[in-house]
């Protein structure tokens, strides 16, 4: 079966820094790979998503992610945080025929963001 | 579009009842999976329905059912509630052709006491 490992439960970092969340799978051929942010109390966001192709993706709010297949790892990065990027980050694996938002997500645990002033 | 809307928004439920959670897909979508996500967790699978059939299942007990309608949407039913089920239940839906992401609600708060 399919893992995610956020090694990171909290990160801190100042206004205006940047910023790089890591993430780990496990599975045997290549997957489908997601980031999704989390507010409080809120939904989850794609921020951006892996399918094949190019290694460095690009997603909303400034953010990327590079897929790294020899490490198995999918970073979250950013090179200037705001305010109000501050929320829980969740790195996501799926394995679906259909492309992994069709079938079932494997999420990590999230990393909890919080920006310093 | 209104994009994945689910309710109620939050529920209060004793030990041993049962609840029905509803969710309706994103315009155009076909597919809705069901995500439990304790707090501070991230979102586990709990099922997918396609085509009004449950299509892949997480590691969840028979106590977890759900249904899906011919307008794609869908209920997620808990029954015999223990102190454990209370979670924030969230529903994605997509597309089961192509290569699309699953789109997230906003989640009902199940608090059961």
């Amino acid at each position: 079966a399919q893992s995610v490992t956020q090694p990171d439960i909290h990160i801190t970092v100042s206004e205006g820094a940047s910023l790089e969340l890591r993430c780990n799978y496990s599975y045997g051929a290549t997957p489908y790979l997601f980031w999704y942010v989390q507010s409080p109390g809120q939904g989850l966001q794609l921020l951006l998503k892996y399918f094949s192709g190019d290694t460095l993706v690009q997603g909303i709010k400034g953010f990327e992610a590079e897929f790294k297949r020899s490490q198995s790892s999918f970073n979250l990065r950013k090179p200037s945080v705001h305010w109000s990027d501050a929320a829980e980050y969740f790195c996501a694996v799926g394995i679906g025929p259909s492309g992994g938002g069709a079938d079932g997500l494997t999420f990590g645990k999230g990393t909890h963001l919080i920006i310093q002033p | 579009d209104a994009g994945v809307t689910q309710s109620p928004t939050h529920l209060i439920k004793t030990r041993g009842q049962q609840v029905t959670l509803r969710c309706s897909p994103k315009s155009g979508h076909d597919t809705v999976s069901w995500y439990q996500q304790a707090l501070g967790q991230g979102p586990q699978f709990i099922f997918q329905y396609y085509e009004e059939e449950e299509r892949q299942r997480g590691n969840f007990p028979d106590r977890f059912s759900g249904h899906q309608f011919p307008n794609y949407s869908s209920e997620l039913n808990v029954n015999a509630l223990l102190l454990g089920d209370s979670a924030l239940y969230l529903c994605a839906s997509s597309l089961a052709q192509g290569r699309t992401e699953a789109f997230f609600g906003q989640g009902t708060r199940l608090t059961v006491v």
